[in-house]
């Protein structure tokens, strides 16, 4: 039962244009999110993160939106940078299990010079 | 330099012999973690530990077992590998205040191939 799902494996983008990376959750007890950023070889670092009292978090390009209503959060780069290609995984945790992260599939981001 | 660090960062080994992932930490954290990462699946977390001789199950513990005797320690026992458990293993931590809310340093990974 994947309680964070990130529906779309892989995303192409132009350098310069935005890059909106989607992702959606089942467990209405979820009220921290966060983005993590990875690269090949390398372990997972993180991005950028909004509580669910919240529903926008800005930090330099990038964005994240929650949609509480619709258990939905998205993150926006804008501009998009080569140096931006990586594997995008959103995490979500809450409830009563209070260590317990909960991450998505991840999203290949590719963005062309 | 802040830092978590895995050993092995590869290994294969057969079936059924026991086998130890370290994790060691030097940023004072008392929240640590670990994930495996498969295709498709994104990152599962295994076990996490909110402080010392404190640990508890995340999402898919079977097979594995962790002790956190020490601070900066926290190792991964694969006490009777299969192969199902085949995949790349990554240790976390963070500072406990605000729990999981704090962003995690991850380590580089520990691929394991269990034949």
């Amino acid at each position: 039962d994947q309680q964070v799902k990130q529906n779309s494996p892989s995303l192409s983008v132009q350098e310069g244009r935005i890059s909106i990376l989607n992702c959606d959750y089942t467990n209405s007890m979820f009220d921290y999110f966060l983005w993590y950023k990875k690269y090949p070889a390398e372990g997972p670092t993180f991005l950028i993160s909004i509580s669910s009292i919240k529903d926008k978090n800005e930090d330099g390009r990038f964005t994240v939106f929650l949609n509480k209503s619709a258990k939905h959060l998205s993150l926006h780069i804008v501009p998009s940078q080569p140096g931006d290609s990586a594997v995008y995984f959103c995490a979500a945790s809450g409830g009563t299990s209070y260590g317990k992260l909960t991450f998505g599939q991840g999203t290949i981001l590719t963005v062309h010079p | 330099e802040a830092q978590v660090t895995q050993n092995p960062r590869y290994l294969i080994t057969v079936t059924g012999k026991k086998l130890t992932v370290t994790c060691s930490q030097n940023m004072n954290h008392e929240y640590m973690s670990w994930y495996r990462q498969d295709p498709g699946l994104g990152l599962r977390q295994i076990y996490y530990s909110m402080n010392v001789e404190v640990t508890d199950k995340g999402d898919v513990p079977e097979g594995y077992k962790v002790s956190r005797k020490e601070k900066r320690n926290f190792p991964l026992i694969l006490e009777s590998p299969s192969p199902n458990q085949t995949s790349l293993y990554f240790c976390a931590s963070s500072l406990l205040g605000g729990g999981i809310r704090q962003p995690q340093h991850f380590g580089d990974g520990t691929r394991l191939s269990i034949l």
